[in-house]
């Protein structure tokens, strides 16, 4: 079946530095989303990216929907301590009726 | 408008019992997904329902069923609990379900505890 794979697994930053992470699948995707899951709460979601090539921003977050279709990135800038968490990419396929996740990648952010 | 509303939030049970957990979705919101994440690990989808319909399954044994009712409010059961089944059980809601490309937006989940 169709894989995404997400990377890094994990990230120890500092607090103020930009950081990037990226999802790239086997096949085509139509959609991608990203969400961030804090410690013992519901993943929420960030942004949400339907066209290849788009790119949207969210506050200090800018995430692009790649060009090929079957990568995205993520970026945060200038890092603050809530943005610890867990972040996941989800993508779906023209010919799939499901989302397909990724593993995650967590941060964490140096004392 | 209200979120999607997972309760409980919290429970403890022992092996070999049987837990339901609830799900109301975002109003107007006709799908409703079912995810297990175990600590450490990433979201694996258990099934979804679309106007009481289950839709869509993931490969998790029979003891995982679920069910949706005319209000789009969705349950799911487990039953002869193991220890592997302690996790966070997270419901997702969407308009008209995952194979629209629609985004999904979770509740906080319910924990469960398997001793």
């Amino acid at each position: 079946g169709q894989q995404l794979n997400q990377s890094p697994q994990s990230m120890f930053i500092q607090e103020g530095e930009d950081v990037s992470m990226n999802c790239t699948s086997s096949s085509i995707f139509n959609t991608w989303l990203w969400y961030k899951q804090d410690p013992g709460e519901g993943p929420v979601l960030l942004i949400a990216l339907y066209k290849a090539g788009e790119l949207t921003s969210n506050g200090r977050l800018t995430a692009q929907f790649g060009i090929t279709r079957k990568d995205s990135f993520l970026n945060i800038s200038a890092s603050i301590p809530s943005d610890v968490g867990i972040y996941f990419c989800a993508g779906q396929s023209f010919n799939e009726d499901q989302l397909i996740w990724g593993a995650g990648t967590k941060l964490i952010i140096k004392p | 408008k209200a979120g999607v509303t997972q309760t409980p939030r919290y429970l403890i049970k022992t092996r070999g019992q049987q837990v339901t957990l609830s799900c109301s979705p975002i109003s107007g919101h006709r799908s409703v997904s079912w995810y297990q994440q175990t600590p450490g690990q990433g979201l694996q989808f258990l099934f979804e329902y679309f106007s009481e319909t289950q839709r869509n399954k993931g490969n998790f044994p029979g003891r995982f069923s679920g069910r949706q009712f005319s209000n789009s409010r969705s349950e799911m059961n487990v039953s002869t609990l193991e220890l592997g089944d302690s996790a966070l059980y997270l419901c997702a809601s969407s308009p008209h379900g995952q194979f629209s490309g629609n985004t999904i937006y979770f509740g906080e989940g319910s924990w469960l505890t398997v001793v």
